[in-house]
C-alpha cells in the first residue's frame, strides 16, 4: 500500500513565477491535509480538503494561496507570484476519516520550494 | 487561540538513558494527542498516539501519558539508541475543526 505521495520533492521557483504541489493520499483516504514547516519550525496547518470540497482553509494566506483536489486526479497546492518567504516544506498528509473522530494523519515524503 | 507548547527544545542523552519531552496544550476539549519523529528531510512520521479516554499507553521503548486535569502529555523514550535521533512533535487535535496544532519540536540527539 503506498503512502501518501508528493511531487516535485524539489522545486525552485525564481520571485514572481508560480509553484504547483502535488499529493496524492494513501489508497482508500478521502481527506487531504497541507501543512508547511519553515526551517527549524514546526507544522503549520493550511488546508483541508475532501474530494471537490475546501472544508478548511483557516491556515491559508489569502492571496496567492490556493489548494483543490478534483474528482480525479490529485491535490493541488498552488502558489502564485512566489516570494521569497514562500521557502518553506511543504507536507501534504491524508487520513480515512475526519481527524478530529481520532483517525490518524499520515504525511507525505514532503515537497521542498525554494524561491530565488 | 490553541496552543500546544513543547519543552525542551534540544535534548541530549548517552546512549542507553531515558528521554522524556514534554507538552502542554491550552483546549480542554482536546481529545487525541499524537506524536510524530522527523528526521532530517524526511516526513514527519507517527510513532505512538493516545486519546482522551487513556492515561497512558506504551509501544516497546516508546511510552505516552497524558494528564487531563492539568493538560500535559508526555513522551518518554527507554534504552535511548543513536537511531533515536531526531526531532519529535507532539500534537493535539481541536474539536470541532479537522487540524491538529503542532508543538515547535525537539531536537534529540542520543550521543553514542
Amino acid at each position: 500500500n503506498a503512502g501518501v505521495m508528493q511531487n516535485p520533492r524539489h522545486l525552485v521557483r525564481r520571485r514572481g513565477q508560480e509553484a504547483r504541489l502535488r499529493c496524492s493520499p494513501m489508497k482508500g483516504h478521502s481527506h487531504v491535509y497541507w501543512y508547511r514547516q519553515l526551517p527549524e519550525e514546526g507544522l503549520k496547518f493550511m488546508v483541508y480538503l475532501q474530494k471537490e470540497n475546501i472544508i478548511d482553509e483557516s491556515g491559508m494566506p489569502k492571496e496567492r494561496f490556493s489548494a483543490e483536489f478534483p474528482k480525479e486526479g490529485p491535490s493541488i497546492l498552488r502558489i502564485q507570484q512566489v516570494v521569497r518567504g514562500d521557502s518553506a516544506a511543504y507536507f501534504c498528509a491524508s487520513s480515512q476519516g475526519q481527524p478530529n473522530s481520532g483517525n490518524t494523519i499520515y504525511f507525505g515524503e514532503g515537497s521542498w520550494l525554494t524561491v530565488v | 487561540g490553541e496552543n500546544v507548547e513543547q519543552h525542551p527544545s534540544t535534548l541530549s542523552v548517552q546512549e542507553g538513558d531515558s528521554a522524556v519531552i514534554k507538552c502542554t496544550y491550552s483546549d480542554s476539549a482536546s481529545n487525541y494527542f499524537p506524536w510524530y519523529k522527523q528526521e532530517l528531510g524526511k516526513r514527519p512520521q507517527l510513532i505512538i498516539d493516545i486519546r482522551s479516554n487513556v492515561g497512558e499507553k506504551k509501544d516497546q521503548r516508546i511510552a505516552v501519558t497524558l494528564n487531563k486535569t492539568a493538560k500535559h502529555f508526555s513522551l518518554h523514550i527507554t534504552e535511548t539508541q543513536p537511531e533515536d535521533s531526531a526531532v519529535y512533535f507532539c500534537a493535539a487535535s481541536i474539536p470541532g475543526t479537522y487540524k491538529y496544532i503542532f508543538g515547535t519540536g525537539t531536537r534529540l540527539k542520543v550521543l553514542a
